[in-house]
């Protein structure tokens, strides 16, 4: 299995653009997570999926941020307008049955 | 309120040395409780779980945790360390009625040649 699979694994883009992060989980694993890690505030939850549906997305800053799973095997995170106090790197987890979190590379994302 | 405390930011030990990490918890129900190390650049992988049964886990690459309810902690040990072990380590709690794993803000372990 090559595990969580996230791109790109670096972006640097100009605020006010567009940025989408994309994450393929492992197959089968029904839940998938994204996070976002940072100096200041270490790694929050901002939004996690169940069976492609939202679950709670409690965690997402702004309505900049929107987060998609089309399907069981793929799921974007959109920041549209980016900010510079977006940059960080953002983590995608998928969970098995079993209850652990396997996490990506993660995506680094710097707006300037 | 659930929460996890890592009290040590950084720590730094000799090669050779042994470690211990600490992780404290508040949480209302029984906890699932996990460790994680990230190295530069990379993703967090699973060091070890704790969900029930013996209190002291055996992890990947040497190291053991164990868990003790009375203390509420869960500290991560490791007899010799090794450079390669450089890196940082995350606790994180859950449990089976919540997705929402909450993880700790880290320790940094720099490891002296």
């Amino acid at each position: 299995d090559a595990g969580v699979i996230q791109s790109p694994r670096h972006e640097v883009t100009e605020m006010g653009q567009e940025v989408t992060l994309r994450c393929k989980p492992i197959s089968g694993h029904d839940y998938l997570f994204w996070y976002r890690q940072t100096m200041m505030r270490g790694l929050e939850l901002l939004i996690y999926f169940n069976n492609n549906v939202p679950i709670d997305d409690s965690g997402m800053p702004e309505d900049r941020f929107s987060a998609k799973m089309p399907n069981a095997s793929f799921s974007t995170l959109k920041i549209q307008p980016s900010e510079p106090r977006d940059s960080a790197v953002y983590f995608c987890a998928s969970r098995s049955g079993a209850n652990v979190l396997t996490f990506g590379a993660g995506s680094r994302l710097t707006v300037l | 309120a659930q929460s996890v405390t890592q009290p040590d930011i950084h720590i730094t030990v000799s090669e050779g040395a042994s470690l211990e990490l600490r992780c404290n918890y508040s949480y209302g129900a029984t906890p699932y409780l996990f460790w994680y190390v990230q190295s530069p650049g990379q993703g967090l992988q699973l060091l070890l779980k704790y969900f029930s049964g013996d209190t002291l886990v055996q992890g990947i690459k040497g190291f053991e945790a164990e868990f003790k309810r009375s203390q509420s902690s869960f500290n991560l040990r490791k007899p010799s360390v090794h450079w390669s072990d450089a890196a940082e380590y995350f606790c994180a709690v859950g449990s089976s009625g919540t997705y929402k794993y909450i993880f700790g803000t880290g320790t940094r372990l720099k490891v002296l040649a």
